[in-house]
């Protein structure tokens, strides 16, 4: 069964405090790792898609990168518009992403 | 370029009931993914439609069933609603099956 984890499930950082975010996955099948920010509310923002162990893929003060078995998303001295809950998703089979629980981040000014 | 757009943006129903949620994909985009999403989780794959066709399900009963027409729009209905129905429904399009998804704002269902 595919199985993608994300820890820790809540995060609180001060302004300019620079952290990562884990995202573990099933290996078997996987077509691509994507992650998406969640505001509350509302539906998921695309971030950014991995595809091999090694790619790196950087937006603002997000920088996104994978490994065999992992991925994780840094968050380079956030702001506090950086709050939000960040989903990474394994692509499977030939249409689904099957996410995981989130992690909430919250930047304090 | 208009993105993903989703109606109602809220909608409440009571048990029983039978509940259409409606998706307009974005321009270009022939594929539309359904979404489940519980308070407090991510997202759970319902099913896809590609070109007017079911192109995968995930395990959702059938009374979850769906629509895509030949503009690319879609529906989601939901029979017999159960209160463990009560979530934020997510579409979300694509250009081709395997391509990124993107999502619209979602239509938050409560079920009395």
């Amino acid at each position: 069964e595919d199985q993608v984890t994300q820890s820790p499930e809540a995060l609180r950082l001060q302004e300019g405090e620079s952290s990562s975010l884990n995202c573990s996955y099933t290996v078997s099948g996987l077509r691509g790792l994507f992650w998406y920010r969640q505001d509350p509310g509302k539906g998921p923002e695309f971030l950014f898609t991995l595809y091999s162990a090694g790619e790196e893929k950087e937006k603002e003060r997000l920088k996104a990168t994978l490994t065999k078995k992992e991925s994780f998303l840094h968050i380079t001295a956030p702001k506090p518009e950086d709050s939000a809950t960040y989903l990474c998703a394994g692509g499977y089979g030939n249409n689904r992403l099957a996410f995981g629980k989130g992690n909430q981040v919250v930047v304090i000014p | 370029e208009t993105g993903v757009t989703q109606s109602p943006t809220h909608l409440i129903k009571t048990r029983g009931q039978q509940v259409t949620l409606r998706c307009s994909s974005q321009s270009g985009h022939n594929t539309v993914s359904w979404y489940q999403q519980a308070l407090g989780q991510g997202p759970q794959f319902i099913f896809q439609y590609y070109r007017e066709e079911e192109n995968g399900r995930g395990n959702f009963p059938p009374r979850f069933s769906g629509l895509q027409f030949p503009n690319y729009s879609s529906e989601l209905n939901v029979n017999a609603l159960e209160l463990d129905d009560s979530a934020l429904y997510l579409c979300a399009s694509s250009l081709g099956v395997t391509d990124t998804q993107y999502f619209g704002p979602g239509t938050r269902l409560t079920v009395l």
